[in-house]
């Protein structure tokens, strides 16, 4: 089946305890993204990956960092965790110029 | 640069009733058009898109839109809503042969009603 894995599903943590959430997708895509949702601001993008080595920021990329060693796998990196974000976390990808993102379920994070 | 616009931020209506969500958008360059669908602690899933062609597009779940050049709107249209319809809907646009940055508006709650 075509799915975007991401986990964990649920965390919370502390002020500053380092962390990372994966994503993998299995339809051998070139463009992954990572967006976090919050209540009255619909979806925002963070970063995206045009392939693999190739990253760039998007729209909050502030406090978050990203890698795409392999292209499967697009790894979000919060060294050290804020409450501002809190968030729901939803991966994301696509074939290139086809315009259609696939999701991930959601990695809904709390930070204390 | 594209944005999005969801008219409204929540639209209750009664079992069987039609719908009609509504989106525009801003753009300087020709775009693709999305809606998507978040049912309640779920991922998205796509619910039709508009790449080029026929103005109108037929989604899942009996789901409709238009895509209007003229007035940048893409409203979504179900002319008979079930209880299960009730999730947020996202519309999104993005620059056509771009980068797929998917720039989404903030969603509308479609709340349905016995």
């Amino acid at each position: 089946e075509a799915q975007v894995t991401q986990n964990p599903r649920y965390l919370i943590t502390v002020t500053g305890k380092k962390l990372t959430v994966t994503c993998s997708q299995n339809m051998n895509h070139e463009y992954m993204s990572w967006y976090r949702q919050d209540p009255g601001l619909g979806l925002r993008q963070i970063y995206y990956s045009m392939n693999v080595e190739v990253t760039d920021k998007g729209d909050v990329p502030e406090g978050y960092k990203v890698s795409r060693k392999e292209k499967r796998n697009f790894p979000l990196i919060l060294e050290s965790p804020s409450p501002n974000q809190t968030s729901l976390y939803f991966c994301a990808s696509s074939i290139q110029g086809a315009g259609e993102l696939f999701f991930g379920e959601g990695s809904r994070l709390t930070v204390l | 640069a594209q944005s999005v616009t969801q008219l409204d931020s929540q639209v209750p209506v009664f079992e069987e009733a039609p719908v009609e969500l509504r989106c525009n958008y801003s753009s300087s360059v020709s775009v693709y058009l999305f809606w998507y669908v978040q049912y309640p602690n779920q991922g998205l899933q796509l619910l039709l898109k508009y790449l080029s062609g026929s103005t109108l597009v037929k989604g899942i779940n009996g789901f409709e839109a238009e895509f209007n050049k003229s007035q940048t709107s893409f409203h979504l249209r179900k002319p008979s809503v079930h209880i299960s319809d009730t999730a947020e809907y996202f519309c999104a646009v993005s620059r056509q042969g771009g980068s797929e940055k998917l720039v989404f508006g903030k969603g509308t709650k479609l709340t349905v009603n016995p």
